[in-house]
């Protein structure tokens, strides 16, 4: 089974900082997602990505598939950023097309 | 609007009873998911299903079971087997062999036992 591990767990920033959030993976893996979670506890997908770097509005996810490792930046931070950030892994020989999952990291954006 | 709806939002049940979350997604989707999440922890399986009729265990199978009647359809039931069902349910639904899986989630289920 695919180990995701993200840092950090927890992380507060004041409004306008950057701000990154970091994934390692255990095994090769065929996609990475970053998924954000409201309070609410609705989840929506932000990124897939396999290789590179994409980007949306202030959000920017990078992969580097040799070390086995995604970041997810966000730029010009703002309050309604507080969520918590999910990186999960397809994992080719896992069950199914399911997604291994990591604990998140709780972020809250102070004005 | 095309979508995964989950009902309720919230439940809450006795000790020694069966409940059953529902699950219904119209986005024609084939793979259906069931996954639970603890504080701390990341969201685990428990139940997937690929076509009507057929589903496989996840991770943390034991206590729970579900069907696939219908395409549309995943209902998970919460049996008195399961030692700690508190917990908040996710179900999601995915098109099969997409290139990177992506999944649809529902706003969840938060189960509390009294």
């Amino acid at each position: 089974k695919n180990e995701v591990e993200q840092s950090p767990q927890n992380l507060t920033a004041q409004e306008g900082e950057f701000i990154t959030i970091n994934c390692s993976y255990s095994v090769g893996i065929s996609a990475l997602h970053w998924l954000q979670q409201h309070p609410g506890g609705g989840i929506v997908s932000l990124f897939m990505l396999s290789s590179g770097k994409k980007k949306h509005g202030r959000l920017i996810a990078t992969i580097n598939i040799q070390e086995k490792h995604s970041s997810l930046h966000i730029t010009a931070s703002h309050p309604r950023d507080s969520a918590v950030y999910i990186c999960a892994v397809k994992d080719p020989l896992g069950s199914g097309y399911a997604l291994n999952f990591g604990k998140g990291t709780s972020l809250l954006v102070t004005p | 609007d095309g979508g995964i709806t989950q009902s309720p939002k919230y439940l809450f049940r006795k000790e020694g009873q069966n409940v059953t979350l529902s699950c219904e997604q119209n986005l024609n989707h084939d793979a259906m998911y069931w996954y639970r999440q603890d504080p701390g922890q990341g969201l685990r399986l428990i139940y997937y299903s690929q076509i009507v009729n057929d589903f496989q265990k996840g991770d943390i199978a034991e206590g729970y079971s579900v069907s696939r009647e219908k395409k549309e359809s995943f209902p998970l039931t919460v049996t008195s087997a399961q030692k700690n069902p508190t917990a908040f349910y996710l179900c999601a639904s995915s098109i099969l062999a997409a290139e990177y899986n992506e999944q649809f989630f529902g706003p969840g289920t938060r189960l509390t036992v009294l």
